[in-house]
């Protein structure tokens, strides 16, 4: 079945840092693969997401392009700030027919810090 | 926010009671879907609609029943409560303006005594 691994958290990182949070994925065909973010008591919140091998998604200065070669879709951001803390969630939507299910990864917790 | 909310924002309940959960959605969107969000394991999907009166089962769907009579609502009913349930549940809807992509609404907070 499909499946999604984020590397552990909570990630620590002083502001302007840079920013790679992991994501690898197991799929069958050709999944859309989406990054999500959740703020603290809120909703999750798309991010950015991308839908074949290439592609790049983009918003709000964060960055991820999936890669099939090596079936991961790698969150970036070159300078991070305070306001950027939350938790961060891979995910794919699958293929397979049944609603385009989402299948998530267990989350990467960013912490900003002056 | 795709016109989602949820009720109620918080429910404290005790095992073995039902527990029925409100998805209510403005934009006719056809499909919607129940997740639970646990720690260490990111969030699972239940139930997901296509249609009124269509549902179909999710990862973890055991113990949890869905029904929708209206395009607008999809409900999610827990019919003995566990505190294995307890969780955050979130309603999301497939559309917007990104095409093919969930949206999430604000979640309720369930807790199981």
């Amino acid at each position: 079945g499909n499946s999604v691994t984020q590397m552990e958290g909570p990630v620590t990182l002083s502001e302007e840092a840079f920013l790679t949070i992991n994501c690898t994925y197991t799929a069958t065909g050709y999944p859309s693969l989406f990054w999500y973010v959740q703020y603290p008591g809120e909703g999750l919140q798309l991010l950015l997401k991308a839908t074949k091998a290439d592609d790049k998604g983009s918003n709000k200065g964060f960055e991820a392009t999936y890669r099939k070669e090596t079936t991961s879709f790698h969150l970036e951001k070159g300078s991070v700030q305070v306001s950027d803390s939350a938790v961060y969630f891979c995910a794919l939507s699958g293929t397979d027919g049944g609603g385009n299910k989402l299948t998530f990864g267990t989350g990467t917790q960013l912490k900003v810090e002056l | 926010d795709a016109g989602i909310t949820q009720s109620p924002r918080h429910k404290v309940t005790e095992t073995g009671t039902p527990v029925t959960l409100r998805c209510h959605q403005t934009e006719n969107h056809r499909y919607m879907y129940w997740y639970r969000q646990d720690p260490g394991h990111g969030l699972r999907l239940i139930h997901y609609s296509y249609g009124v009166k269509d549902t179909d089962k999710g990862e973890v769907s055991d113990g949890y029943s869905v029904s929708r009579s209206k395009t607008e609502d999809f409900l999610l009913t827990l019919e003995s409560a566990t505190s294995s349930q307890t969780s955050v549940y979130f309603c999301a809807v497939k559309g917007g303006p990104w095409g093919d992509t969930q949206y999430f609404g604000p979640g309720t907070r369930l807790t199981v005594l």
